[in-house]
């Protein structure tokens, strides 16, 4: 079975960094592009940010370009998002997802990682 | 980057069928047939059911259909069963490369 594990999450104060990592198994994490997906509380789904599966490609969200990272380490099967100057607006379940290509088609998810950004 | 517009919520009684509209613009939903759709029952993650405007995966009952014309994309629930209550959302790839997802539609079994 294919599964994605998200860990990292916390309660950290503004301004705050955390590193959330999403680990791999069942499967071979370099074929294919990993993406992460937010939901905070209570409300809907929103793309945060991606990485091609050999990771020379990153993408973005505005609400977080300039302050996230996301990077991938193939030969440890996981992929890490670098979260920094963090805010309230960002509290929310961080879930990572499996890409399948062209479109948006998510086809594996994990189960969450949360962050809480409150002082 | 605003969201992919859906009606907050759909019911409907068991047996009946129910659709769930996705409405975007032609930098997204009217540019490809780049529209999945994605089924979240509370607390749990969500689970792909449509991609490609129109495809099933493997394993996605049939009672489970969509379309798209224009701008706008919907989905269809047949034969409404209570395990069918959830969140739904749509999501769209976009001519900026980037993705957006819909506002999410509650649905209810009465």
């Amino acid at each position: 079975e294919d599964l994605l594990l998200e860990s990292g999450g916390g309660l950290v104060q503004p301004g705050g960094s955390l590193r959330l990592s999403c680990a791999a198994s069942g499967f071979i994490l370099s074929n294919y592009a990993i993406y992460w997906v937010r939901q905070a509380p209570g409300k809907g789904l929103e793309w945060v940010s991606g990485i091609s599966n050999g990771g020379n490609r990153a993408y973005y969200a505005d609400s977080v370009k300039g302050r996230f990272t996301i990077s991938r380490d193939n030969s440890m099967d996981t992929v890490y998002l670098q979260l920094n100057s963090l805010r309230a607006e960002d509290t929310a379940l961080y879930y990572c997802t499996r890409r399948i290509m062209p479109g948006p088609t998510f086809d594996s998810w994990g189960l969450g990682t949360l962050v809480t950004v409150s002082s | 980057q605003a969201a992919l517009t859906q009606p907050a919520s759909v019911s409907g009684s068991p047996g009946q069928s129910i659709t769930i509209s996705c409405t975007g613009t032609s930098s997204d939903v009217g540019a490809y047939n780049y529209v999945s759709w994605y089924q979240q029952p509370p607390g749990k993650a969500p689970k792909l059911l449509i991609h490609d405007v129109t495809y099933r995966p493997s394993g996605v009952s049939d009672r489970f259909s969509a379309s798209k014309s224009g701008n706008t994309a919907s989905l269809t629930i047949s034969g409404l069963q209570a395990e069918d209550e959830a969140d739904y959302y749509c999501s769209s790839y976009t001519t900026s490369d980037t993705f957006l997802f819909g506002t999410g539609t509650k649905v209810t079994v009465l």
